[in-house]
């Protein structure tokens, strides 16, 4: 079983629409939970992290259930320029040393 | 004002050769990474240096050597390169806050990363 798991999609979706990912971890001691995008051919950038509590950032919603070791992201109001790879990343201590591990990404197409 | 360069963008070169990437960061940060990016996309951690200090040794053949002259540089040398090897490679930095473990883990600045390609 793969330590972060995500659908890769694609998802296609109109302008406007809202559409959501999710993300499963196996390792129930992971620290720390964040949403990296990586567009076509480019690094990946921290688009946020993702607090227990939820958090919001504009169009952008990230959810933790730390029970289910299940992470997810909202975008509302989609735009053409989300289109990108959506990486689910979560940090993990081994060793008494702090590594990411990440996702496949989820792939999104936002379409006019 | 790149904050992490890597060099070079693209390198094609025959099997069973030797080539050098490095990478160079500005913003200060006490740790660099090495990640590969295979052909699914998967993004995985190979190395980790915090402050000249090897922390972090995945399982990498030992044909990829990497070398830390100081903290702002992290350079990945492979040794016999094997068509396998052929994948996106990613220098990172990030500055480790002190926490839980070795630091509490802050955002990773990628570079734009070198396209490997072994024919």
């Amino acid at each position: 079983r793969k330590e972060v798991e995500q659908d890769p999609g694609p998802f296609n979706v109109p302008e406007g629409a809202t559409v959501a990912f999710n993300c499963t971890y196996s390792n129930s001691a992971s620290q720390s939970f964040f949403w990296y995008r990586q567009d076509c051919r480019k690094e990946p950038k921290l688009l946020m992290s993702v607090y227990s509590s939820g958090n919001e950032d504009g169009r952008f919603t990230a959810q933790l259930n730390r029970a289910s070791q299940y992470i997810s992201l909202l975008i509302r109001d989609s735009k053409l320029s989300d289109s990108a790879t959506y990486l689910c990343v979560v940090r993990t201590i081994s060793s008494n040393t702090g590594k990411l591990i990440f996702g496949q990404g989820t792939t999104l197409q936002v379409k006019p | 004002d790149t904050a992490v360069s890597q060099t070079p963008k693209y390198l094609v070169t025959q099997m069973g050769n030797d080539k050098s990437i490095k990478c160079e960061q500005n913003l200060g940060h006490d740790t660099m990474y090495w990640y590969k990016q295979d052909s699914k996309k998967f993004l995985k951690i190979m190395f980790s240096y915090n402050n000249k200090e090897l922390i972090i040794n995945e399982t990498v053949p030992n044909r990829f050597s990497p070398k830390s002259p100081d903290k702002a540089h992290l350079n990945l040398h492979i040794n016999s390169l094997e068509l396998g090897d052929s994948a996106v490679y990613f220098c990172a930095s990030s500055q480790e806050r002190r926490g839980v473990g070795r630091g509490y883990g802050s955002e990773q600045f990628f570079g734009p990363g070198t396209r490997l390609t072994v024919l």
